[in-house]
């Protein structure tokens, strides 16, 4: 069973404006990880963000975490039309020092020039 | 560093043949896995290894799938005999173990499967 929900399920945006995407999950985790897949590039690891952690920032990236909503959100800033992909956040709930992730049904981002 | 490989990267086969996909992780990754993607869904984990010990495997129709893993390399996935709801796109991933807090995953660019 895929345990994050990601929200919206679809966003269209032009050039230049912020891009917001929400993830919810159900159980308790050790990491959260936000992924993109395109046609071109495939599936792409974009951050991770610990369970004791509560934002994270890496170029035109913010995540956030809290924990006790259970929730999370990528913010992309300034998009690009090389942004229009799909996004998927995925839960690691083991503490075993494997990481198993339990990805979601993903957001599509496009992005009009 | 070269990345995750995987072929094919298409096949097409009818009911009830067999197939089998190849993957060979990044240097040095340990951890190797499978995933399933069917079409406007998230990748599903059906199996985990750690080198070439089984991690998870709970998502794995056994019936159908087997995989393995020689030497802590390699890997293959075989569906024997496949059916119609095994189209999907195969996805093989690595990543470095034992890192606390998690690690990230690398991704191959999957084989896309087609079962007619």
């Amino acid at each position: 069973s895929q345990q994050g929900e990601e929200d919206p399920q679809a966003l269209s945006i032009q050039e230049g404006e912020n891009a917001t995407m929400n993830c919810s999950y159900k159980t308790s985790i050790n990491n959260l990880q936000w992924y993109r897949q395109n046609s071109g590039r495939g599936l792409v690891h974009l951050i991770l963000i610990r369970s004791n952690e509560r934002e994270k920032h890496s170029g035109r990236l913010r995540v956030t975490l809290d924990t006790s909503k259970k929730s999370s959100s990528l913010l992309i800033t300034a998009s690009r039309a090389a942004d229009t992909a799909s996004y998927f956040c995925a839960t690691d709930a083991t503490n075993s020092g494997y990481s198993t992730l339990t990805f979601g049904k993903g957001t599509m981002l496009l992005v009009s020039p | 560093e070269a990345g995750v490989a995987q072929s094919p990267r298409y096949k097409i086969i009818e009911k009830r043949q067999s197939v089998a996909f190849w993957c060979n992780p990044i240097s040095g990754h340990a951890t190797l896995y499978w995933y399933q993607q069917i079409l406007g869904q998230g990748p599903k984990l059906l199996i985990q290894f750690q080198n070439n010990g089984v991690v998870d495997d709970s998502q794995l129709p056994k019936d159908r799938f087997s995989a393995e893993r020689l030497k802590g390399v390699d890997s293959t996935l075989k569906i024997q005999p496949a059916k119609l709801e095994d189209s999907a796109v195969y996805l093989c991933a690595s990543s470095r173990p034992g890192l606390a807090g998690g690690s990230e995953q690398f991704f191959g660019p999957g084989t896309r499967l087609t079962v007619l």
